[in-house]
């Protein structure tokens, strides 16, 4: 397996214009997260799924961010319009499931590294 | 609300030293503990997983213990080398897969 995949690994892009970052995890996965890495905040949860269903969207940050999971292999993480404060490195991760502890170990793509001008 | 924590931020040693990164969170209602390596410019690899019940775990010159008691975790590095060098990450899980990350202790294996 490849791993998880994400696409593209570096944006650059003007405040206002939407911003689409896509990611294709493992296959058999069935638990797949979207993180924000910044140097002010760390790591921060945007959202998960489980079997393609949204479980937990409380960490997207404004209405502004959406996320969809259209099928097993395919993940968006959408910003309409972008700002300048969304430039961060997102991550995407799929996990197993990892029974009543939530025990998973993650496997992180890559990857985007967003810059908002 | 849990918070955790990672000290050093930085770490500068030579090579073959043995050494400790340390991590401590403050509610010890923890299901499990992970430490993740990041390498510049890539994604997290999980190294090693530390359930509630249990006190250490191991692989190869990685050996990470919890005690839950009082808070902490360390990540034990025998006989460091240059590949060791990245950014150390911990993290917390209450079990409802979300996971509460330290900010890091970057490592830095001299030659």
């Amino acid at each position: 397996d490849a791993g998880v995949i994400q696409s593209p690994r570096h944006e650059v892009t003007e405040m206002g214009q939407e911003v689409t970052l896509r990611c294709k995890p493992i296959s058999g996965h069935d638990y797949l997260f979207w993180y924000r890495q910044t140097m002010m905040r760390g790591l921060e949860l945007l959202i998960y799924f489980n079997n393609n269903v949204p479980i937990d969207d409380s960490g997207m940050p404004e209405d502004r961010f959406s996320a969809k999971m259209p099928n097993a292999s395919f993940s968006t993480l959408k910003i309409q319009p972008s700002e300048p404060r969304d430039s961060a490195v997102y991550f995407c991760a799929s996990s197993l499931p990892g029974g009543v502890s939530g025990a998973n170990v993650l496997t992180f793509g890559a990857g985007s590294r967003l810059t908002v001008l | 609300k849990q918070e955790v924590t990672q000290i050093p931020a930085a770490l500068s040693v030579p090579e073959g030293e043995n050494l400790v990164l340390n991590c401590s969170f403050t509610d010890s209602a923890i299901y499990n503990l992970q430490w993740f390596r990041q390498d510049p410019g890539k994604g997290l690899t999980s190294l090693l997983l530390i359930q509630s019940s249990q006190r250490e775990q191991t692989s190869g010159r990685l050996n990470a213990s919890l005690d839950k008691s009082s808070g902490r975790s360390t990540l034990y590095i025998a006989a460091s080398q240059p590949g060791d060098s990245a950014t150390y990450l911990c993290a917390v899980s209450g079990g409802n897969y979300q996971l509460i990350w330290g900010a890091g202790t970057k490592l830095i294996i001299k030659p």
